[in-house]
C-alpha cells in the first residue's frame, strides 16, 4: 500500500505555464513534507518543503498548498522554464511512528521551449 | 561544503554474487539511509541507521546486509544478486532522526547479467 501518492505520472507544458503537480497521503500522523527534484542522471535534492502548520509555502516560482483535512498537497510552479524540467518527488515523514521519509513515485515534468 | 561519495559508480555483476556499495559522507551526519530506485517506483528505503554500529530495516530489506561501523561510512551488501536486476542504489544522510532534510550521494548504477 502506497502511503504517499503522486499525480501525474508525467506532465508536459509549455514554458510560461503554470506546472501543478499533486501529492496524497495515508498518515495522518505526517507533519513534514519536502519536495526533492531530481534532473537526469543526478540525485535527488531538497527543493522546498511544508509543515501542517501552515497551508502554504512559496519560495520564488515554487508553491506548496497544503489541505490537511484532505491529506493532500500540490506543487505549483508558476512561469515554469525548460529549466524546471525534472522528476518531481514528493516525502512525507512524522515525528512519531515514521520519522524516515517516505517517497511517493515522482512526478516527471517537462517544460516545452 | 560537505559531500557524500559513493562508490563505486557503476556496478556490473552475475546472479547469484554478492555485491558490497559503499558510502562516506563528511558531513558528521548521525543518520545515514540506503535508497533503491527503480523506474516508475520512486525510492524505497532497504536500510537506515541512527547512528555508528545501529542498524534499522526498511521495507526492502529482504536481500540486502548492511554495516555501519563508523559515523561517517554506511556500507550495502546485495547478498545474492537476481538475474537481470537494474536499479540505482542511493545513499543519503540526515544531521539526525529529528531533520529530515536528506543529501543524497551521486547514486550506485547496479546491472546484473
Amino acid at each position: 500500500q502506497q502511503q504517499v501518492r503522486q499525480s501525474p505520472q508525467s506532465l508536459t507544458v509549455w514554458e510560461g505555464e503554470t506546472a501543478i503537480l499533486n501529492c496524497s497521503y495515508e498518515d495522518s500522523t505526517f507533519d513534514y513534507f519536502p519536495w526533492y527534484w531530481q534532473f537526469p542522471r543526478e540525485s535527488p535534492a531538497l527543493l522546498i518543503a511544508i509543515r501542517p502548520v501552515s497551508n502554504k509555502k512559496e519560495d520564488g516560482r515554487f508553491t506548496i498548498f497544503f489541505n490537511k483535512r484532505e491529506k493532500k498537497l500540490s506543487l505549483h510552479i508558476t512561469d515554469s522554464q525548460p529549466g524546471d524540467s525534472a522528476t518531481y518527488f514528493c516525502a512525507a515523514s512524522g515525528s512519531s511512528g515514521s520519522w524516515q521519509l517516505i517517497f511517493g513515485s515522482g512526478t516527471q515534468l517537462t517544460v516545452m521551449p | 561544503g560537505g559531500i557524500i561519495t559513493q562508490t563505486p559508480k557503476f556496478l556490473i555483476g552475475q546472479e547469484g554474487q554478492k555485491l558490497t556499495l559503499k558510502c562516506q559522507q563528511n558531513f558528521n551526519h548521525d543518520t545515514m539511509y540506503w535508497y533503491r530506485q527503480d523506474s516508475g517506483k520512486g525510492l524505497r528505503l532497504i536500510y537506515y541507521s541512527i547512528t555508528e554500529n545501529d542498524l534499522q530495516k526498511g521495507d526492502l530489506s529482504e536481500g540486502y546486509d548492511a554495516s555501519r561501523e563508523k559515523k561517517s561510512s554506511f556500507s550495502l551488501t546485495v547478498t545474492s544478486a537476481q538475474k537481470n536486476e537494474m536499479a540505482v542504489f542511493l545513499c543519503a544522510s540526515s544531521i539526525s532522526t529529528a531533520n529530515s532534510d536528506y543529501t543524497f550521494g551521486s547514486g550506485t548504477r547496479l546491472l546484473v547479467i
